[in-house]
Order: structure tokens, then sequence, then C-alpha cells
């Protein structure tokens, strides 16, 4: 079966730009969350999901970023007036249900602020 | 040949070689451990995983070793492969709030050798 999607693979943009990063669970997996890599470093929890609700969000770096999940299966990041400092793999993972369970990642988003 | 983790991030052996990758983990609360490999590219696949009432768990061909009383976790890999060759990351599940929330190590990087 499908794995979790992520889109775009990579996104460019200029310093002060908004971007949206898209994620496609896993079909039926209950738990969702988000990781910011940065190079040669281990994936750095954002944000977790379980349906729609956010129950966790306490890895966002600041109120420029910000993850939804209206409905309970794709969610998409958004960052506001990028930075420099923005830039790395956002990675998505999806799991069937609760966080005490393995995780399936996408292969990312590779974000590069100009 | 052996890899002691965060101080020495690159593990190389020959094929056909048994490899062990070691990581210390930081909350004596943490009672999930999981073991990722990353290609290039890719994200973190799941290889095998062990709950904090087990000191032992095997799959095909890896081992997961847990010692709570040091906080260690060791990956063992039987008859290393060149497709072994990946960044290895160890991730215990914390809970600081309600939710469990993964933390990657920084990585060992096996490079295995024809």
């Amino acid at each position: 079966g499908a794995g979790v999607s992520q889109s775009p693979r990579y996104k460019v943009a200029k310093r002060g730009q908004d971007v949206a990063l898209r994620c496609d669970p896993i079909s039926g997996h209950v738990s969702l969350f988000w990781y910011q890599q940065a190079l040669g470093q281990g994936p750095e929890f954002l944000t977790y999901f379980q349906n729609e609700a956010q129950l966790d969000k306490s890895g966002l770096p600041s109120d420029r970023f910000f993850a939804e999940r209206p409905e309970g299966s794709v969610s998409t990041l958004k960052i506001q007036r990028t930075q420099q400092e923005d830039s790395a793999v956002y990675l998505c993972a999806s799991s069937l249900e609760g966080s005490n369970q393995p995780q399936h990642f996408g292969d990312g988003t590779r974000l590069s602020i100009l | 040949g052996e890899s002691v983790g965060l101080h020495l991030p690159t593990l190389s052996v020959q094929e056909g070689d048994n490899s062990i990758i070691n990581c210390a983990y930081s909350n004596s609360a943490s009672d999930y451990f999981i073991w990722y490999k990353q290609e290039s590219g890719k994200g973190p696949q799941f290889i095998i995983d062990i709950r904090s009432n087990m000191d032992k768990r095997q799959g095909q061909r890896v081992t997961v070793l847990l010692n709570k009383t040091v906080k260690h976790l060791s990956l063992q890999i039987a008859a290393t492969q060149p497709g072994d060759s990946a960044v290895y990351f160890c991730a215990e599940n914390r809970r600081p709030g309600g939710s469990y929330i993964p933390t990657f190590g920084r990585g060992t990087s096996l490079i295995v050798h024809p």
C-alpha cells in the first residue's frame, strides 16, 4: 500500500515568503507528526496530531510555524515570513494509533530559504 | 566493529561482519525505544523497537539490547551487507506532558565495504 507522501519534495523560497508543506499520511493512521531535520542531525519534533486534534505543538520554534489537519487526514505545515534558519528537511510521519508506536515516515520536503 | 554513538558518528565494517551501534539515552522515565535507518534523501525507516519491560528483542538479522541501569541501547546487525549502509538513529519516547514525544539521537553513519 501507499506510504506517507509529502509534497513538494523540494521548495526554494526567498526570505520573507510564506510556504506550505503538505503531508498525506497512510490511510487510517490516526496519529501524525511533523519533524524538522537539519543537515547531519536527527529529526527534531515539531508537533503531533491525533485525528484533527493538535495534541502537542511544543516543538514549533516560533509563532511563524503553524500546522493543521482539519479533517483528520491530510496535514499542512505553514511557515510564515521564512528566514534562512528555517532551511531544513521537514519530515512527516504517521502511526496507526497513538504516539507510543513505530512511525512511518515520508521522504520529506527539503526547504531552502535564500 | 563498535560505535560509541554520539562520540563516534561513523562506523566502517566489512561485508559479512557483525555491526554494533550504541546509543545513550537521557531520560530514565522513557519507556519505549526505537531504531530507525535513514538512507540519503529518504525518510527514516523503522527497524526494531523495544519497551522498557524487556532487555532484548530480536528481528531479522537485528537485535536490540536495552540496559536501563546505565541508560544504554544498542543495535546489533548480523552479517552486515552493503545495503545496510545508512545513518542509524535511536529514538526514545519521553512523556514531558500528556503525549509521548519521540526524541532522536544524532545518529551513527554505518559504512559497509564490499
